[in-house]
């Protein structure tokens, strides 16, 4: 079983669509969670971390962890063209990070 | 601020050629990392370093070296390029400051071995 599973889409929506991408982790230990967004042919950037389990919310962005059914989730309110991008989850697991495949995410206007 | 920089961005490689990727950060970051990122299969620790002078083995090592003789910089060598190193290729460096830290990415290094 992979550390991190997350759907790799495609996924597309149109213009002001609620988005909701998702992973799943295995290890229950885990504790820092991480959604990382990374534009074509660009290197990947930080958009939101939370700690354990609860909502963080960001602007239109909002993290949500569930540990208790080991899943994690960023939803995206009032979708903008200018937020396709691939989205990443990442776990902290001590001196690394372990990352999802990313899913591919298209806002059409 | 530059932050984190990738040389080259660009490179094509015949089979059982040698070369190096260098990745320089300017943060005064204590870690770095290199991953490689291929279709669905995100990114992969391919090795990384907690300090100058150290190492040590990420998810993907093999066929892969790489060194830290500087703070800033941390080196990946391949000595005998594989098609199946065709990949693109990000160097991340990270505060050590605090339990977690951002990591902040480079542009990436698009390898094509033929």
């Amino acid at each position: 079983q992979k550390e991190v599973e997350q759907d790799p889409g495609p996924l597309s929506v149109p213009e002001g669509a609620i988005v909701s991408l998702n992973c799943t982790y295995s290890n229950s230990a885990f504790q820092y969670f991480m959604w990382y967004r990374q534009y074509s042919r660009k290197g990947p950037e930080l958009l939101m971390y939370t700690y354990s389990s609860g909502n963080k919310e960001d602007g239109r962005f909002t993290a949500q962890v569930d540990k208790s059914s080991k899943y994690i989730s960023l939803f995206i309110r009032d979708s903008q063209p200018s937020d396709s991008a691939t989205y990443l989850c990442a776990i902290w697991r001590g001196q690394n990070f372990v990352f999802g495949p990313g899913t591919r995410l298209s806002v059409l206007p | 601020n530059a932050g984190v920089t990738q040389t080259p961005k660009f490179r094509v490689l015949k089979t059982g050629q040698s070369m190096t990727l260098l990745c320089a950060q300017d943060m005064n970051h204590e870690y770095m990392y290199w991953y490689r990122q291929d279709p669905g299969m995100g990114l992969r620790l391919i090795h990384y370093s907690v300090g100058e002078g150290t190492t040590a083995k990420g998810e993907v090592p093999d066929g892969y070296n790489v060194s830290r003789l500087k703070k800033q910089n941390f080196l990946l060598g391949l000595e005998s390029a594989a098609p199946s190193q065709t990949s693109v290729y990000f160097c991340a460096s990270r505060d050590s400051q605090g339990v977690v830290t951002e990591a902040f990415f480079g542009q990436g290094t698009r390898l094509t071995v033929v």
